[in-house]
């Protein structure tokens, strides 16, 4: 299997522009994380969908995120628009059909730099 | 607001040495799990200790887990260079979320 893809794994963009990070989970798996990683305040789940529907949003900071799964096989995280204090790793995981409390597969990550 | 904490956040020890890695958190959970992170990777699960258990061993990797303390420690014996990496503690509080501690970053010295 290879694991959890995300594309692209490295993106520098200009404030204001929109930004698309794509996810592609492991095969099998329903439920689907987007998290976010910074120094200062570790990582911190944005939203997570179970079988393509979204559970929890809770942790999206705000309106300019958006978080769409139209298949299983897809997902993407929209910020639009984008500002520096969004610069961030971002992590697309996914886990099997037994639910939450099973293992989280991470994928490598989206280093994002907005300027 | 995260709900696993790490102490030490940094810890760096001689290669041989054990590396112990501590993490408490503030709610009853259903289980605890450890993961590792190299350096501009993601990151991957260690261990997994359910609430009902005390001890578990995987390899060179030892996790207990208190509950009335509401705290795990994560040992690493037999220290590798390879096993320089940032370690978190998850938990799962039921909640269908898995949140994340900060982390300790380990070094391991040659």
């Amino acid at each position: 299997d290879a694991g959890v893809i995300q594309s692209p794994r490295h993106e520098v963009t200009e404030m204001g522009q929109e930004v698309t990070l794509r996810c592609k989970p492991i095969s099998g798996h329903d439920y689907l994380f987007w998290y976010r990683q910074t120094m200062m305040r570790g990582l911190e789940l944005l939203i997570y969908f179970n079988n393509n529907v979204p559970i929890d949003d809770s942790g999206m900071p705000e309106d300019r995120f958006s978080a769409k799964m139209p298949n299983a096989s897809f997902s993407t995280l929209k910020i639009q628009p984008s500002e520096p204090r969004d610069s961030a790793v971002y992590f697309c995981a996914s886990t099997p059909p037994q639910g939450i409390g099973n293992t989280i597969y991470f994928g490598e990550g989206s280093w994002l730099t907005v300027v | 607001s995260q709900q696993g904490e790490e102490d030490p956040q940094a810890l760096s020890i001689q290669e041989g040495e054990n590396a112990t890695m501590n993490c408490s958190y503030k709610t009853s959970i259903n289980n605890l799990q450890w993961y590792r992170q190299n350096s501009g990777r993601g990151l991957v699960h260690l261990i997994l200790i359910r609430s009902n258990e005390r001890e578990k061993h995987s390899g060179r990797l030892r996790v207990t887990l208190d509950t009335s303390k509401k705290s795990s420690s994560l040992l690493i014996t037999a220290s590798r260079a390879a096993d320089t990496a940032s370690y978190f503690c998850a938990t799962d509080a039921g909640a269908q979320k898995l949140v994340f501690g900060q982390g300790t970053r380990l070094t391991i010295n040659p």
